[in-house]
């Protein structure tokens, strides 16, 4: 199975609301990454937070990190249409890691 | 560059051929990952440099999947007796230290085997 794993699958929400998701792994991590990716095509990088780290902020996005639970999540806030895209959370190792594992993504579309 | 670029960005083949997808990434990026994404899935990780090291390729999913780096910028992805399930995106990303920081992808190369 994958280690990073995002839940839910989909989401379908109105625009202005906020978007929340979460993604759950299995061994200690360095840290851990969001992207979010646009027509199946290249990814974005969106905000990254370390294992030491416990929330983090970059404009309308909050993340947060609980390691005891081996857990993070991405919140969008006010969402948009130009939101509509997967998101996908991505792991590096806390050992000597040296490539990020990614989840399934989260299918988000954000409705005008 | 400004970005990773990959080509060709479509590519439809006949099964049993060979291919061979280009990445080039940023200047300067001295890691470069190889995954492949099949539609609605995740991405599974294929192939990894960086610097002068061994390439990690334990993603490599068969002796029919290979990739070089030379010079240590540009990388191709080399697929030999192509088959259906072979089918997919390549997405190729660099980053400058390994996975200290976030990713730079490229486009992504659409691979269809028919």
């Amino acid at each position: 199975s994958q280690q990073g794993e995002e839940d839910p699958q989909a989401l379908s929400i109105q625009e202005g609301e906020n978007a929340t998701m979460n993604c759950s792994y299995k061994t200690s991590i360095n840290n851990l990454q969001w992207y979010r990716q646009n027509s199946g095509r290249g990814l974005v990088h969106l905000i990254l937070i370390r294992s030491n780290e416990r929330e983090k902020h970059s404009g309308r996005l909050r993340v947060t990190l609980d390691t005891s639970k081996k857990s993070s999540s991405l919140l969008i806030t006010a969402s948009r249409a130009a939101d509509t895209a997967s998101y996908f959370c991505a792991t590096a190792p806390g050992a000597a890691g040296n490539k990020l594992t990614f989840g399934g993504g989260t299918r988000v579309l954000v409705k005008p | 560059g400004a970005g990773v670029s990959q080509s060709p960005s479509n590519k439809v083949t006949e099964k049993g051929k060979d291919v061979e997808l280009r990445c080039d990434p940023i200047s300067g990026h001295t890691a470069l990952y190889w995954y492949r994404q099949s539609l609605g899935q995740g991405l599974e990780f294929l192939i990894y440099f960086q610097g002068n090291s061994a390439p990690d390729k334990s993603g490599l999913p068969s002796d029919r999947f290979s990739a070089e780096r030379t010079g240590g910028s540009v990388s191709t992805l080399t697929i030999q007796r192509t088959q259906q399930e072979d089918s997919a995106v390549y997405l190729c990303a660099s980053s400058l230290e390994m996975t200290a920081y976030g990713y730079t992808f490229g486009s992504g190369t659409r691979l269809t085997v028919v």
